[in-house]
C-alpha cells in the first residue's frame, strides 16, 4: 500500500549548519508530496509542497525536490536557525480521493 | 479566511467511558479527515469524508470509534468507551479535493485526549 518513510530522529545540529531529512514513498499512480511542520505546542503547518516530477517546493529557505527517478522528497536548508527547532512530516496525496498519508515525523533541535 | 476548528483542545476521562470531538472545517471543503497522533509517532488517518460520505475508514476502531459528517459540514468524532491507549491528539483536517491534483490538508489545533 501506500506508505512515506523518513529518516528518524531526532536530529541535533548548531546554528548556521546545513539541514537534510531525508523522505522516500511508494504510491501507486502519481501523488502530490508535502513537508509539514510542527513547532513546539502547535498545529501541523504546510511548510512547502511539489505536484509534478522535478518540480521544487521552497519556503522560508527549506527546499524539496519531487524526484520520481528515486521516489524521494527530501528537506533540505542551507543554513538553520535555532526557531526551525520542530518536528518535520514527509506527507503524501494520492489515490482517486486523495488520501493524505504521513512519514512518522523527524524532531529536529537546532542549538545556538 | 478561518481555519479549522476543533473543540474541545483538551480532555481528560476514565477509561470506559465515552468523549466526543468536534470539527469545523474550512468553508467550502468537500474533504474531511479526522487523524489520531500517538505522542512521538506521525498522523494515522482514521476516517476520510468526501462531503457526507466516507471514503476511507480502514483504520478506523470500528468496536469503539465512530464519527460522522451530517450535512456535509461539521463532523463529530467518538470514542465509546474509551482505552488507555486512545490517548492521543485527535486532529482534524480539510482540503478542497474531489477527484483534483495538487491540494493540501489544512489543519485543526487538535484535541489532546488523556486517558487515566
Amino acid at each position: 500500500g501506500d506508505s512515506v518513510t523518513q529518516m528518524e530522529g531526532p536530529v541535533t545540529l548548531s546554528e548556521e549548519a546545513f539541514l537534510t531529512i531525508n523522505c522516500t514513498y511508494t504510491a501507486t499512480g502519481y501523488p502530490s508530496l508535502f513537508w509539514y511542520v510542527q513547532y513546539p505546542g502547535e498545529g501541523l503547518q504546510l511548510l512547502l509542497k511539489a505536484t509534478k516530477a522535478d518540480d521544487k517546493g521552497s519556503n522560508k529557505g527549506f527546499e524539496a525536490t519531487y524526484r520520481k527517478e528515486t521516489t524521494s522528497f527530501h528537506l533540505e536548508k542551507g543554513s538553520v536557525q535555532v526557531s526551525d527547532s520542530a518536528v518535520y512530516f514527509c506527507a503524501m496525496n494520492s489515490g482517486g480521493y486523495q488520501k493524505v498519508t504521513f512519514g512518522t515525523g523527524t524532531k529536529l533541535q537546532v542549538i545556538p | 479566511e478561518a481555519g479549522v476548528a476543533q473543540s474541545p483542545r483538551y480532555k481528560i476521562i476514565e477509561k470506559r467511558q465515552s468523549v466526543a470531538f468536534w470539527c469545523n472545517p474550512i468553508s467550502g471543503h468537500a474533504t474531511l479527515y479526522w487523524y489520531q497522533q500517538i505522542l512521538g509517532q506521525g498522523p494515522k488517518l482514521l476516517i476520510q469524508f468526501q462531503n457526507n460520505g466516507v471514503v476511507d475508514d480502514s483504520q478506523l476502531p470500528k468496536d469503539r470509534f465512530s464519527a460522522e459528517r451530517l450535512k456535509g459540514v461539521d463532523s463529530t468524532l467518538k470514542i465509546q468507551p474509551a482505552k488507555l491507549e486512545d490517548s492521543a491528539v485527535y486532529l482534524c483536517a480539510s482540503s478542497h479535493s474531489r477527484q483534483g491534483r495538487n491540494t493540501e490538508a489544512f489543519f485543526g489545533q487538535g484535541t489532546r485526549l488523556t486517558v487515566v
